[in-house]
């Protein structure tokens, strides 16, 4: 069945420095979800990406959807300690109420 | 603040136990799910309503059992569970499949003794 990994599964830095997670699926996405769950809360919807090659951003992050629509990334530029969470990616399906998650990655940030 | 609703926010119970949680939203969407999510992992699908019917059962042992009553209302009973059934049960509602955006709500700690 399809997978959907992201790396790194941890990552662990300084207040001020960039970060960067990666979300590869095994099959074509129809659309990535990215949500971010705080230790202790909930999922949160970020952001959608629908087309190929597609680059959102929102104030400090920004999201791209790669070419082939396999894989996706986001990047977090002069973390915070706000941005302390898990980021999950995901295949929201067209057509299906399947919503299949990445596998995550814990952000920590040290300040 | 969230616009899923979920009750209890902690629940302990013996393994004989007979337990629901429940679920309410009131936007308007005509899809509801329960996700179950172990410490350190994503958010495992368990079961879908669409139009108050369910239309997808992911294989989730016959201990759960999920309702829905109206169009805002989810529930989920829970009967003999087992330690291992210990988990963030989440609750989560969308317009529509696919392309439509989850709202969750945020969760119940479900602890099984």
């Amino acid at each position: 069945g399809q997978q959907v990994m992201q790396i790194p599964q941890y990552q662990h830095v300084q207040e001020g420095e960039d970060f960067t997670t990666y979300c590869n699926s095994s099959t074509t996405l129809s659309n990535i979800q990215w949500y971010k769950q705080r230790p202790g809360g909930h999922p949160v919807f970020l952001i959608q990406l629908v087309k190929s090659g597609e680059v959102k951003k929102q104030k400090r992050l920004t999201f791209q959807f790669g070419e082939a629509k396999k894989n996706s990334s986001l990047h977090i530029t002069a973390t915070q300690t706000t941005d302390v969470g898990t980021y999950f990616c995901a295949d929201g399906t067209s057509g299906t109420y399947k919503y299949i998650f990445g596998t995550g990655t814990r952000l920590k940030v040290l300040a | 603040d969230t616009e899923v609703t979920q009750t209890p926010k902690h629940l302990v119970m013996g393994m004989t136990n007979k337990k629901s949680l429940k679920c309410e939203q009131h936007m308007g969407h005509r899809a509801m799910y329960w996700y179950k999510q172990k410490a350190k992992k994503p958010p495992e699908l368990m079961f879908v309503y669409s139009y108050e019917k369910l239309s997808i059962n992911e294989s989730v042992p016959s201990r759960f059992s999920p309702e829905c009553p109206n169009s805002s209302l989810l529930n989920l009973h829970l009967h003999a569970l087992q330690p291992e059934d210990s988990a963030l049960y989440l609750c989560a509602s969308s317009d529509g499949p696919g392309a439509n955006v989850l709202t969750f709500g945020a969760g119940s700690r479900l602890t099984v003794l």
